[in-house]
């Protein structure tokens, strides 16, 4: 079975700091990770996405996130916080193979002050 | 490309209503998955389609829940006699067949008010 953890279910940093979401995830397979972005009553927009290859990934809107097999984590940075990244994050793994559900962390809600 | 759609966004009905939801998934993508997100939680995962057919479906998807996808292109979610716990956003994800294929797109979703 497949699960994620994420730890702190709020954030709260200044306009311009550093953003750490983390996110740690238990997979009895070689895992696809992923991080999705919702915004107030809306859908789910990929971020990002660590499927093979480089274990540091970029996304949309300066995002980054680095796949650390030995510490099975995944944490989701962006150097400078913008008001726009105001919203509710949510980390998730696949399997690699076959049928694909995610299987999602319980988000973390980011919170951006002037 | 107009991504995934999901109507209607919001429905309020009476407990032991019926209700369907509808979606429709971008053109081209054969997979279809359903997923139910209550509040403070993230989305758990509902059902799979493969073109027409359901090939998973999860142990949280009771028998009052049903779940079509006719010819392959949009679907919908039945959920007969409503109970309050039925109280959830409801989110439709896509994705194409294509062996290398990850990434789900997902809809606005569909927020269900039971009273």
């Amino acid at each position: 079975a497949q699960s994620v953890t994420q730890l702190g279910s709020h954030v709260s940093v200044s306009e311009g700091a550093l953003v750490l979401l983390r996110c740690n995830y238990s997979s009895s397979v070689p895992p696809y990770l992923f991080w999705y972005v919702q915004y107030p009553n809306q859908g789910l927009q990929l971020l990002l996405k660590y499927t093979t290859g480089a274990t540091l990934v970029k996304g949309i809107n300066g995002f980054e996130a680095e796949f650390k097999k030995s510490e099975t984590s995944f944490h989701l940075t962006k150097p400078s916080a913008h008001m726009s990244d105001a919203a509710e994050y949510f980390c998730a793994v696949t399997k690699n193979t076959g049928f694909q559900k995610l299987v999602f962390g319980t988000g973390t809600r980011l919170l951006v002050s002037p | 490309d107009t991504g995934v759609s999901q109507n209607p966004r919001h429905k309020i009905t009476k407990r032991g209503q019926n209700v369907t939801f509808r979606c429709d998934p971008i053109s081209e993508h054969n997979r279809l998955y359903w997923y139910r997100q209550t509040l403070g939680q993230g989305p758990e995962f509902l059902t799979y389609f493969q073109n027409e057919a359901q090939l998973e479906k999860s142990r949280l998807l009771s028998d009052r829940f049903s779940a079509e996808r006719p010819k392959g292109s949009f679907s919908t979610l039945e959920i007969q006699r409503t109970e309050q716990g039925d109280s959830a956003m409801y989110l439709c994800a896509s994705s194409s067949g294509s062996p290398r294929s990850y990434e789900q797109y997902f809809g606005p979703g569909t927020r269900l008010t039971v009273t």
